[in-house]
């Protein structure tokens, strides 16, 4: 089955750029979906078809996918922020969709 | 825009079933697809299965095949997810969720783009 690898945390201070990557082989064919999950809370779609943004979510937050790796980019960090991302595809497998592992941003 | 609410916590004994509900509001509840994902404990996000109401075609994971059956009343605009056999494994927040999916730019899509606020279900003896 298809595997997707994110790196366990981030840390970024305010003000700076987060950079969080999701791997797969050849993740660059596929469409990736980005979700932004507080605790206590639902996940929430930020980014789908790899850049786009659902209405609501700031443009800081944007996304890339080319080759083996997928990247979710939130500039000008706040502390709001700080929060759980998980990275998610479609795969033709028998296990159809897939979710990274997550990555917990921190806010320094 | 969509908004979905589950039903309420369920505490279960190994063994038994759970039966969780999402009724949706707002939207046309046939043109798309809710999808069942749940959270156990402190780790990462695990799709079970979806449902296209329209259709009442539902397909699942392979990990539940045989244990979780997802279906959908299209009278009330509420979908159902099924776990049976519960051992302790399966405590966990478990979500529906919205979903849309087709085909773009030559791949196909599929994302999660309304969540339930989540059923925490406790498997326990």
């Amino acid at each position: 089955s298809y595997v997707l690898t994110q790196p366990p945390s981030v840390s970024v201070a305010p003000g700076k750029t987060a950079r969080i990557t999701c791997g797969g082989n050849n993740i660059g064919s596929k469409s990736v979906h980005w979700y932004q999950q507080k605790p206590g809370q639902a996940p929430v779609l930020v980014i789908y078809y790899d850049s786009d943004r659902p209405s609501g979510i700031p443009e800081r937050f944007s996304g890339s996918n080319s080759g083996n790796t997928a990247t979710l980019t939130i500039s000008r960090v706040e502390a709001g922020d700080e929060a759980d991302y998980y990275c998610q595809v479609w795969d033709s497998s028998s296990d159809p969709v897939v979710f990274g592992g997550g990555t917990k941003l921190t806010v320094l | 825009q969509v908004q979905l609410v589950q039903s309420g916590a369920e505490v279960k004994k190994p063994g038994s079933s759970v039966k969780v509900s999402c009724k949706a509001s707002g939207g046309t509840f046939s043109s798309y697809a809710i999808s069942w994902v749940r959270q156990a404990p402190g780790q990462g996000l695990e799709w079970m299965g979806r449902i296209i109401p329209i259709l009442g075609i539902a397909n699942y994971a392979q990990k539940f095949q045989g244990r979780v059956t997802i279906t959908a009343d299209k009278s009330t605009s509420t979908a159902y997810m099924e776990l049976s056999s519960l051992r302790s494994e399966d405590t966990a927040v478990y979500y529906c969720a919205s979903t849309a999916a087709g085909t773009f730019g030559g791949n196909y899509y599929y994302y999660m783009d309304v969540w339930g606020k989540g059923t925490t279900v406790t498997v326990s003896s």
